[in-house]
């Protein structure tokens, strides 16, 4: 069974804060994703990355950045966290760039006070 | 870009009901799929159909790239079909989402 797993399902930081938000996918796909998804606003791509130690930028990469030093594992980092990235942060994989399908985890909910 | 329509916004039906929710797409896509997200959050993969007709257990899905359409079928719908469903296609260089169809079902 496919499976991706994130850290945390929920999450409070405070304003200023580096956060760390942690997915990991046990299908050796090649492909990971980060999205945010807000009221009114739907999905939107934040990062993805296509291989290791490789990332392209998405819609609104602006005050996040990401790491992925190992295959299975793609991190979001919120340098500094602002009140304006409270949100629900989705991670998906898929084994190809776009022809294939997307996996998503569970959600994290993050709340920044 | 790539727009993508679902249709209706909400849909308030009563268990054991049947429902058709639809997506239109602006362009010929090659990446298409539905989701459920649960009431916790989760996108739960549905189908991945870029043409043609699936059919897993209550649920069916058919799609029609030459005109550029969708339909999820629901049928015999459950209090745990609640929830959200989305369908998304590939546009140049990402998975471009719909607006959702809210779905409520009750007892």
């Amino acid at each position: 069974d496919v499976k991706v797993t994130q850290s945390s399902r929920y999450l409070v930081k405070r304003t200023g804060e580096k956060v760390f938000l942690e997915c990991v996918q046990d299908m050796d796909h090649e492909n990971m994703f980060w999205y945010r998804q807000d009221p009114g606003l739907g999905l939107r791509l934040i990062y993805f990355s296509y291989d290791v130690k490789m990332k392209e930028k998405g819609d609104i990469p602006e005050g996040y950045s990401v790491s992925r030093e190992k295959k299975e594992r793609f991190s979001l980092i919120l340098e500094s966290a602002s009140t304006n990235q409270t949100s629900m942060y989705l991670c998906a994989s898929s084994l190809r760039v776009w022809d294939n399908e997307q996996f998503f985890g569970p959600g994290t909910r993050l709340t920044v006070l | 870009g790539i727009q993508v329509e679902q249709s209706p916004p909400d849909l308030i039906l009563q268990e054991g009901a049947n429902s058709t929710l639809r997506c239109n797409f602006s362009d010929s896509v090659n990446n298409l799929q539905w989701f459920h997200q649960n009431p916790w959050g989760q996108l739960i993969n549905l189908f991945y159909i870029p043409s043609g007709t699936k059919q897993n257990g209550r649920l069916s899905a058919t799609t029609v790239a030459t005109e550029r359409y969708s339909l999820l079928y629901i049928s015999s719908s459950q209090t745990t079909d609640s929830g959200v469903y989305f369908c998304a296609v590939r546009g140049t260089d990402k998975l471009i989402f719909g607006t959702g169809t809210r779905l409520q079902v009750f007892p």
